[in-house]
């Protein structure tokens, strides 16, 4: 059973802090790393797909990076402002199984 | 560029009825993914379509759950028989037939048996 394990739990932070959390997956055969972005009463959206070993992707104040030998992804938010308040999903792909998500972080941001 | 649909956004069923959950997928997508979210649980896999074919259902229970992505309309996720252990959040994702395969949400369908 593969297992993604997403840490901390919970996070709560000033407005203007900048945070990161961690996703840890599998090291071996790997295919991707996805992050999504989920506001309470909506659907997740869709942050970003990392596929490469150093991988570094970038939205906005948001961005991620990839170590696929060690199996962790780090998810920073720079300056955080209130409506980055979400629950942060990881979800690691093998070359041939689905999609298996994390349990999320869940970020507070205080004003 | 409409998103992904599910309807109903809420679903109550009694004991023993039957609950459709039905999935429009983005315009151009051919995949279709079916989640569940129990209390307390995070989002876990149930069964992966691409039109009129199933590719992989190892997360879908053995008895009274069904899927099926035909060839015109929205895929449908049936459960039989509901029990009050079915009551959780459906989610409905697809995604383009092209890498990496970026799975794109639906509002899910919360189903509630009393």
């Amino acid at each position: 059973i593969l297992n993604v394990e997403q840490s901390p739990q919970s996070l709560h932070v000033q407005e203007g802090d900048s945070t990161n959390f961690t996703c840890s997956f599998p090291s071996s055969n790997f295919y991707a790393l996805h992050w999504y972005r989920w506001e309470t009463a909506k659907s997740p959206e869709a942050l970003f797909v990392m596929t490469l070993n150093g991988d570094e992707k970038k939205k906005g104040r948001i961005s991620a990076t990839l170590n696929t030998k060690e199996g962790y992804s780090y998810l920073y938010i720079k300056g955080s402002q209130p409506e980055d308040s979400a629950t942060y999903l990881c979800a690691f792909k093998s070359g041939n199984t689905p999609l298996v998500f994390g349990k999320g972080t869940r970020l507070s941001v205080i004003a | 560029n409409a998103g992904v649909m599910q309807n109903p956004r809420h679903l109550v069923r009694r004991r023993g009825q039957e609950a459709r959950l039905r999935c429009s997928p983005m315009k151009g997508h051919s995949h279709v993914y079916w989640y569940r979210q129990l209390p307390e649980e995070g989002l876990k896999f149930m069964v992966y379509l691409q039109k009129e074919n199933i590719i992989d259902e190892s997360g879908m229970p053995k008895e009274r759950f069904s899927a099926e992505f035909p060839k015109e309309g929205p895929s449908i996720l049936r459960i039989q028989q509901v029990v009050r252990g079915d009551s959780a959040a459906y989610f409905c994702a697809s995604s383009p037939w092209t890498e990496p395969y970026e799975q794109y949400f639906g509002p899910g369908t919360r189903l509630t048996v009393t």
